[in-house]
C-alpha cells in the first residue's frame, strides 16, 4: 500500500480564493482524520469520519471550513473563502478503529501545506 | 482542543546519551501512544501502551505510563543523529478521538 497519500502537498492562495485538499486513506482503513498543525496551536483535530460519516466535528474553526468523504477511498477538506490565519500545515490521517482493534493507531498522509497571501 | 501535554518544549543531547520526554494528559484514557515527526513530514506512530500497562519497551525506546499523575515518559536510550525529530504524545477519551500535545523538540548532536 502506498499509505495516506494527500494533494497537493504545497498549495499557496490568496485571501478569498477556496482552497480543496484531497486524502486518499489506506485501503481498508474505517476512520479518516484531518489535522491541522500550526506553530501557535499545535496538532488541532479538526473532524473524523468513520466508514464514511462524520462523527465529530467539533474542532472545525468555522463554517468556512467543510469536509466530505463520498465513498471510503477519498476525502476532502475545502475552506470557502480562505484567510491569511488558515496558514497551516494540513494532515490528512487514516486508521483501523480503535473498537475492533482495541486502540486507534494513526496512519499519516505527509501534509499539505496551505499558504494564504 | 489538546489533551496531553509534553515537557521539555525543547531537548539538546549529545549523540550517545539518553532523551526522556514526559506527557501530562487530563482527562481519563483508553490508551496513550507516541509519535514522531520529522521536520517536514507527517507523524509516524513509535509505540502503543494501554491503560492497564505500567511500562512497554521497542528497541531502544521505553515508554511508562502513571494513570494516578495522567503522565507518560518516552525514554530513549543511545540517541543517534537521526533521532533528531519533534515527539508527540496522543490520547484518545474514546477509543477514537487521538489528540495530540505540543510536542518536545528533540535534537540530537553528533
Amino acid at each position: 500500500d502506498a499509505g495516506v497519500i494527500q494533494s497537493p502537498r504545497h498549495e499557496v492562495t490568496e485571501m478569498g480564493q477556496e482552497v480543496t485538499l484531497r486524502c486518499k486513506p489506506i485501503s481498508g482503513h474505517d476512520y479518516l482524520f484531518w489535522y491541522r498543525q500550526t506553530m501557535m496551536r499545535g496538532l488541532e483535530l479538526l473532524i473524523y469520519f468513520n466508514n464514511n460519516v462524520p462523527i465529530d466535528d467539533s474542532g472545525m474553526p468555522e463554517d468556512r471550513f467543510s469536509a466530505k468523504m463520498p465513498n471510503a477511498s477519498f476525502s476532502t477538506l475545502k475552506i470557502q473563502p480562505s484567510e491569511p490565519r488558515d496558514s497551516a500545515v494540513y494532515f490528512c490521517a487514516s486508521s483501523l478503529g480503535g473498537a475492533v482493534s482495541g486502540a486507534n493507531v494513526l496512519t499519516f498522509g505527509a501534509g499539505s501545506r496551505l499558504t494564504v497571501l | 482542543s489538546q489533551q496531553g501535554e509534553e515537557d521539555p518544549q525543547a531537548l539538546s543531547i549529545q549523540e550517545g546519551e539518553n532523551a526522556t520526554m514526559n506527557c501530562s494528559y487530563k482527562t481519563s484514557i483508553n490508551n496513550l501512544q507516541w509519535y514522531r515527526q520529522n521536520s517536514g513530514r507527517g507523524l509516524v506512530h513509535l509505540i502503543l501502551i494501554r491503560s492497564n500497562e505500567r511500562e512497554k519497551h521497542s528497541g531502544r525506546l521505553r515508554v511508562t505510563l502513571d494513570t494516578s499523575k495522567k503522565s507518560s515518559s518516552l525514554l530513549i536510550t543511545a540517541s543517534r543523529a537521526a533521532d533528531t525529530a519533534s515527539y508527540f504524545c496522543a490520547t484518545a477519551r474514546g477509543y477514537n478521538d487521538m489528540r495530540f500535545g505540543a510536542g518536545t523538540r528533540l535534537t540530537v548532536k553528533p
